[in-house]
């Protein structure tokens, strides 16, 4: 089992539709966890980080936490064309012998169709 | 300047060369992070360190070698390069606030 795994779609909204992105990880040392958006060719980008359980908002973007079922999302609201590229889930591992392992999913293309 | 830069940006090597991908930061942070993305895996981790004593193993060091020569620099070796090492490479750096990447080297072997 891979230690933080995504849908690697490709998804594709329309847009102004809602984007949601989702995000489960193994290892419950994790405690800190981040969405990055990567254009082609070009290196990620952070986008949001989240800590506790519960929503996180910033602009058009709400990152959700559920430590017990051990689960991360993304919500992009309002999507644009813009928006599409891929978007990398991470996990920071806060104890134990992986201390401060910073592990990416595969990623999931997100296409927004005008 | 570039928080995190790394040089070349491109590279083409033969196998069996000995190359160094080399990145320094000037963020002021004790960690850093080596990456390689292939297409449909995502950002695999190679090695990372939390200063120039502590060093740790990623999911695929192997055939792969690293150097902090100080809080700012962290250099990733390929003793022996072979094709399927063809890839691009980012060296990482932040905390729990989050991490910012360079630009990137695009490495083939040939």
């Amino acid at each position: 089992q891979k230690e933080v795994e995504q849908n690697s779609g490709p998804l594709s909204v329309p847009e102004g539709a809602i984007a949601s992105l989702n995000c489960t990880y193994s290892d419950r040392v994790s405690q800190s966890f981040f969405w990055y958006r990567q254009y082609s060719g070009k290196s990620p980008e952070l986008i949001m980080s989240i800590y506790s359980n519960g929503d996180k908002e910033d602009g058009r973007f709400t990152a959700q936490l559920n430590k017990a079922s051990q689960y991360v999302s993304l919500l992009i609201r309002d999507s644009q064309p813009s928006d599409s590229a891929t978007y990398l889930c991470a996990a920071l591992a806060a104890g134990g012998t992986s201390y401060g392992k910073l592990t990416f999913g595969q990623g999931t293309i997100l296409t927004v169709h005008p | 300047d570039a928080d995190v830069t790394q040089t070349p940006r491109n590279r083409i090597t033969k196998t069996g060369k000995r190359i160094m991908l080399e990145c320094s930061q000037t963020k002021g942070h004790d960690r850093m992070y080596w990456y390689r993305q292939d297409p449909g895996l995502g950002l695999r981790l190679i090695y990372y360190s939390f200063d120039v004593k502590d060093i740790n193993k990623g999911e695929i060091s192997d055939g792969y070698s690293v150097s902090r020569q100080a809080q700012a620099k962290f250099s990733l070796s390929l003793e022996s390069a072979i094709p399927n090492q063809t890839a691009l490479y980012f060296c990482a750096t932040g905390d729990q606030g989050g991490y910012t990447f360079g630009s990137g080297t695009r490495l083939t072997v040939v």
